[in-house]
């Protein structure tokens, strides 16, 4: 049973096109997270929700809304998509806000072309 | 801000020989560290994590890493390479602060990765 589970795994779609990535997790944790990694492997983190309340929302273009429908999803919603937004998106949740104990879906790979 | 430098974007050990990845960090107060592993295509898993408890951590796999406070460092290592191992690591450090009610709030900032590769 996959504790926190992303769709699509892969994503492949034209420029300016608008898209979104759904995650889940069945660990009863009250903090979500969105993580970019780039094409050099380097992970940044992009939103939290705490029980539904943004609560990190770092510095990243509008066209990036998250949405929290309930303290179980946390759902990405990409605007107008750029060349730049090829990564893997991470989401991620954790049992406190402290973010002590991540546990992170599989990933989706976005492919902007 | 707290940040984690790991030293060695690639690191090659032979089958059976000591491990040793390292990360060093900047921390303004007590931080809170981990280790997270990422095979490929697939997100990351928690090795172990320090959070001002024993200093020597034990993870999973039989990797543990050893924070001091000296030297800003908290190196992931374990004794004799599996095949198994290779992955890529990430050393990140907890950010921590309190909202206006007092609540601590997190978020983790990641080193570069090292990718460890394992000959037999």
């Amino acid at each position: 049973d996959t504790a926190v589970s992303q769709t699509p795994k892969y994503l492949v779609t034209q420029m300016g096109n608008d898209k979104s990535i759904k995650c889940e997790q069945n660990l009863g944790h009250d903090t979500m997270y969105w993580y970019k990694q780039d094409s050099k492997k380097f992970l940044k983190i992009m939103f939290s929700y705490n029980n539904k309340e943004l609560i990190i929302n770092e510095t990243v273009p509008n066209r990036f809304s998250p949405k929290s429908p309930d303290k179980a999803h946390l759902n990405l919603h990409i605007n107008s998509l750029e060349l730049g937004d090829s990564a893997v998106y991470f989401c991620a949740s954790s049992q406190d806000v402290g973010g002590f104990g991540y546990t992170f879906g599989s990933g989706t790979r976005l492919t902007v072309v | 801000a707290q940040s984690v430098t790991q030293l060695g974007s690639h690191v090659s050990v032979s089958e059976g020989a000591l491990v040793l990845l390292r990360c060093n960090y900047s921390s303004s107060v007590p931080p809170y560290l981990f280790w997270y592993v990422q095979y490929p295509n697939q997100g990351l898993q928690l090795l172990l994590k320090y959070t001002s408890a024993a200093t020597l951590v034990k993870g999973i796999n039989g990797f543990e890493a050893e924070f001091k406070k000296s030297e800003t460092s908290f190196h992931l290592t374990k004794p004799s390479a599996h095949m198994s191992d290779a992955a890529e690591y990430f050393c990140a450090v907890s950010d921590n602060w309190l909202n206006a009610g007092g609540t601590s709030y997190g978020k983790l900032t990641f080193g570069q990765g090292t990718i460890l590769t394992v000959h037999p």
